[in-house]
């Protein structure tokens, strides 16, 4: 399966330490993207890191992508109550008209 | 800017009942389509996508299918409901073209089949 693994399942963490979330895939990739989801809600694209990038950043979250290992990793600096969400990669491969595949997600959780 | 409409946003339905979940995006034209289910705490399972009108590709064989009778609109429909039909369903658009363009979701779909 091409399908990205999100690890943890879930995190609970207080209001204020930084969340990390790693993905991680198995065939060659254009791009990996992470997305989130509040409860009962469709998925918001977060950020989109290309194959030839390392890291990027966007405000509060830094995403890193070794191609080597196949793996991400999206960190949540300071985080807040309203970060918790489930939070997914998703790869996109080239030539899909699928565009993307979906990990399972890692529930994040940001106690007060 | 692009949206994208999403209805009816919950649904009980007998076993055995007719299903029909719409959707439609504005602001774009020849956007590829999605729909996807979303078990409850599970990831997402692409059912089917659609890169233009008429086209429709099936990823999981079940008892749902999808047309798309214009541009724009994506319709998601069962002649019989299975409980196992039950969950949340997600449209989507991507722009046209393959390998990894960001997708864009609606806001879901609840169905409970009874």
């Amino acid at each position: 399966s091409q399908q990205g693994e999100e690890d943890p399942q879930a995190l609970s963490i207080q209001e204020g330490e930084n969340a990390t979330m790693n993905c991680s895939y198995k065939t060659s990739i254009n791009n990996l993207q992470w997305y989130r989801q509040n409860s009962g809600r469709g998925l918001v694209h977060l950020i989109l890191i290309r194959s030839n990038e390392r890291e990027k950043h966007s405000g509060r979250l830094r995403v890193t992508l070794d191609t080597s290992k196949k793996s991400s990793s999206l960190l949540i600096t300071a985080s807040r109550a309203a970060d918790t969400a489930s939070y997914f990669c998703a790869t996109g491969y080239s030539g899909s008209a699928r565009q993307l595949t979906f990990g399972s997600g890692t529930q994040l959780t940001v106690l007060p | 800017s692009q949206t994208i409409h999403q209805w009816p946003a919950t649904l009980v339905q007998p076993v055995g009942s007719p299903l029909s979940l719409e959707c439609t995006v504005e602001g774009t034209s020849n956007p590829n389509l999605y729909w996807y289910r979303q078990a409850a705490g599970r990831g997402l399972q692409l059912l089917f996508y659609s890169v233009g009108i008429g086209q429709i590709s099936s990823e999981v064989p079940q008892n749902l299918s999808a047309s798309r009778p214009q541009d724009r609109q994506f319709i998601l429909s069962s002649k019989k409901l299975l409980l196992s039909d039950s969950g949340f369903y997600l449209c989507a658009w991507s722009g046209g073209g393959r390998g990894g363009n960001t997708i864009y979701f609606g806001e879901g779909s609840w169905l409970t089949v009874v």
